[in-house]
């Protein structure tokens, strides 16, 4: 596709519970992020891959995150036993080489609505 | 790690006026500043950035400036429309860390 696309678009779950989101980058993208973001809030960096392997995983709450991009091109973010504080949309963006490259801009999906009850 | 200020909150001017938005960073080794609009229940997109090398970048009704000593940015959009009502976010990324950091967000509204 053209754009970033993430799935699914909305999920309710219920607490304990284990869910996987899936992002989709632009094909060619090296650059892959996962951000969170609360109502109100700026968007909050979990972790960014470039290529296959995870660049940068500061931004984790807790080891019941966890997220994979086997193949450097689909990423799945793994959230165990979630908990109501994980309630948030999960935001995923590509990015040709890396934000603060010479193509930095990354490029935003519309998000997975995650609602844990 | 770094840390991104952003102020005010919320914004409202009158269509046609100009509107500024505020950001300081606390890391000095960052060097790429873009700016995203996010409308409601849209994606953030990319509306401008600039780099550590210069202070000020424009394209036609938006304009960032950098001060690099002071560790602050700013983005000023003239004659505002009410397309232009949305939250607008300013980030910071480091050389050597390619994620950036997001402010909390301005919340601009035009009124017509």
């Amino acid at each position: 596709g053209a754009g970033v696309s993430q799935t699914p678009s909305n999920k309710v779950t219920e607490k304990g519970k284990y869910v996987e989101l899936r992002c989709d980058p632009i094909s060619g993208h090296t650059a892959l992020y996962w951000y969170r973001q609360s109502l109100g809030q700026g968007p909050e960096f979990l972790i960014y891959f470039q290529g296959t392997g995870a660049a940068d995983d500061s931004g984790l709450p807790n080891d019941r995150f966890f997220a994979v991009r086997p193949e450097g091109s689909v990423s799945t973010l793994k959230i165990q036993r979630t908990e109501r504080g994980d309630s948030a949309v999960y935001l995923c963006a590509s990015s040709l080489t890396g934000a603060g490259g010479n193509t930095g801009e990354l490029f935003f999906g519309e998000g997975s609505r995650l609602t844990v009850l | 790690g770094e840390n991104v200020e952003q102020h005010p909150s919320t914004l409202s001017v009158q269509e046609g006026d100009s509107a500024v938005i505020k950001c300081t960073y606390s890391d000095s080794a960052s060097n790429y500043f873009p700016w995203y609009k996010q409308e409601l229940g849209k994606r953030p997109q990319l509306i401008i950035d600039i780099r550590s090398n210069v202070g000020e970048k424009k394209d036609q009704r938006i304009a960032v400036t950098l001060n690099k000593t002071a560790k602050h940015f700013s983005l000023h959009i003239t004659e505002t429309q009410p397309e232009d009502s949305a939250v607008y976010f300013c980030a910071a990324s480091g050389a050597g860390r390619r994620a950036l950091t997001f402010g909390s967000g301005t919340r601009l509204q035009v009124q017509p």
